[in-house]
């Protein structure tokens, strides 16, 4: 089954305390993203990756970064958890970064809390 | 830049009823993609319609259509024949397709609440 799969689904932990969270996908998409959501702000996108080794920022990309070594993995990493940062992650590939009609397929969705 | 505005945060409609989630956008490209996706209450983000800018038609899935006006710049949502499991969030989102930015931008959502 065609899918992005992340984890965990759900995860709270203290502040300070390093923590990854972890997106693959099977569908050989060379566009993947990370988006955070909070409640009356829709989604903003963290950081994106065009292709294996190409990463950039998003709109809200402080306290975050990512790695994309291979085509199918982008991790999301916290180096150091705050507060502020609790919310719900999502992860989502596309085919590609251009051209026609490719939507995007999301992950479950990770609910962070951060203590 | 490209910006998508969801103006309605809450809409209700009654079972079986119509509806129209609007959502206007502002972009500098030519050609570019827009997008809806449902949340339901478990958080899972689903597709439900695409339209290209130089679709001819408007976009329909099943009971949802897109209401595409090109020159208003407003790609709206009808959910004909609503059902009680309809009741979620709706995002609108837009990508560019022809340079520009192919970062794909999401409106703030509407919450849609389908009551017997």
């Amino acid at each position: 089954e065609a899918q992005v799969t992340q984890n965990p689904r759900y995860l709270i932990t203290v502040t300070g305390k390093k923590l990854t969270v972890t997106c693959s996908q099977n569908m050989n998409h060379e566009y993947m993203s990370w988006y955070r959501q909070d409640p009356g702000l829709g989604l903003r996108q963290i950081y994106y990756s065009m292709n294996v080794e190409v990463t950039d920022k998003g709109d809200v990309p402080e306290g975050y970064k990512v790695s994309r070594k291979e085509k199918r993995n982008f991790p999301l990493i916290l180096e150091s958890p705050s507060p502020n940062q609790t919310s719900l992650y999502f992860c989502a590939s596309s085919l590609s970064y251009r051209g026609h009609n490719y939507g995007y397929t999301f992950g479950s969705g990770t609910r962070l809390t951060v203590v | 830049a490209q910006k998508i505005t969801q103006t309605q945060p809450g809409m209700f409609v009654q079972e079986k009823e119509a509806v129209t989630l609007d959502c206007t956008y502002d972009t500098s490209d030519q050609s570019y993609g827009l997008f809806w996706y449902k949340q339901p209450s478990s958080g899972e983000m689903i597709f439900l319609i695409y339209q290209g800018s130089y679709d001819e038609q408007n976009a329909t899935e099943g009971r949802y259509s897109l209401n595409f006006q090109k020159a208003r710049k407003s790609a709206n949502l009808v959910i004909s024949a609503s059902q009680l499991g309809d009741s979620a969030m709706y995002f609108c989102a837009m990508r560019g397709l022809s340079g520009g930015s192919y970062i794909p931008t999401f409106g703030r959502g509407t919450s849609l609440i389908v009551h017997p």
